[in-house]
């Protein structure tokens, strides 16, 4: 299995309060993903990085920010969390830029906003 | 931008028979992959199976195979002898060869194995 960790695994928050999620992983992968679940949604993606300090916006990034300070952790923040960001967020890494690498997941955080 | 469709909310098994999951896409790309990726309770996300577009040949993994028809943006997954271990949620995947990032999932469909 891929070296990737998340933390925290569950977290309950209070809407208008921020929210900071971690993807830590040892695999010295360049490229690191962070989509979220739904229901009927399949998994979306956030942001995403390719490198220390270079992230970019995904398909859903309203509401959230991201940063990259080192190769290993990658962080989602919610900056003021409200009910609709009540989802299950995945953390994924990638060899290389080329589209025959595949993702490996991690094992997601379930974050539930009252 | 491509969407991928699974239209089988949920689907059951008998142990040991063969089941076949549905997908299909919608794409203007010539060049691409397809990914089944198994979701168990635990909720971690394991890759089954992978085709890519450029190949006629069909993927195989073991008990695991697809019938890939790019004309018609199909991808199914077929499992035979299925046990129980493979009730899980499936997730049909289309990544874009021109985009590192384009990764579109399905909704899923949720497999129950019945002993």
């Amino acid at each position: 299995d891929a070296g990737i960790t998340q933390s925290p695994r569950h977290k309950v928050t209070e809407t208008g309060t921020p929210v900071t999620l971690r993807c830590h992983q040892t695999e010295n992968h360049r490229y690191m993903y962070w989509y979220r679940q739904d229901p009927g949604h399949g998994l979306r993606l956030i942001h995403y990085s390719y490198g220390v300090k270079d992230t970019d916006k995904g398909e859903v990034s309203d509401g959230y920010s991201v940063s990259r300070s080192k190769t290993e952790d990658f962080l989602l923040t919610l900056e003021s969390a409200t009910s609709s960001q009540t989802s299950v967020y995945f953390c994924a890494i990638s060899e290389g830029r080329l589209f025959t690498y595949e993702q490996y997941f991690g094992p997601g955080t379930r974050l539930t906003v009252t | 931008a491509q969407t991928v469709t699974q239209s089988q909310p949920e689907m059951s098994v008998q142990e040991a028979e063969t089941v076949t999951l549905s997908c299909t896409y919608d794409t203007s790309e010539s060049d691409y992959y397809l990914f089944w990726y198994k979701q168990p309770p635990s909720r971690q996300m394991i890759l089954v199976i992978r085709q890519e577009a450029y190949k006629q040949q069909n993927a195989t993994e073991n008990r695991f195979s697809v019938n890939f028809q790019k004309a018609a943006k199909s991808f199914s997954l077929k499992i035979s002898d299925s046990q129980l271990g493979d009730a899980a949620m499936y997730f049909c995947a289309y990544r874009s060869p021109y985009n590192n990032n384009d990764m579109r999932f399905g909704a899923g469909t949720r497999l129950t194995v019945k002993p």
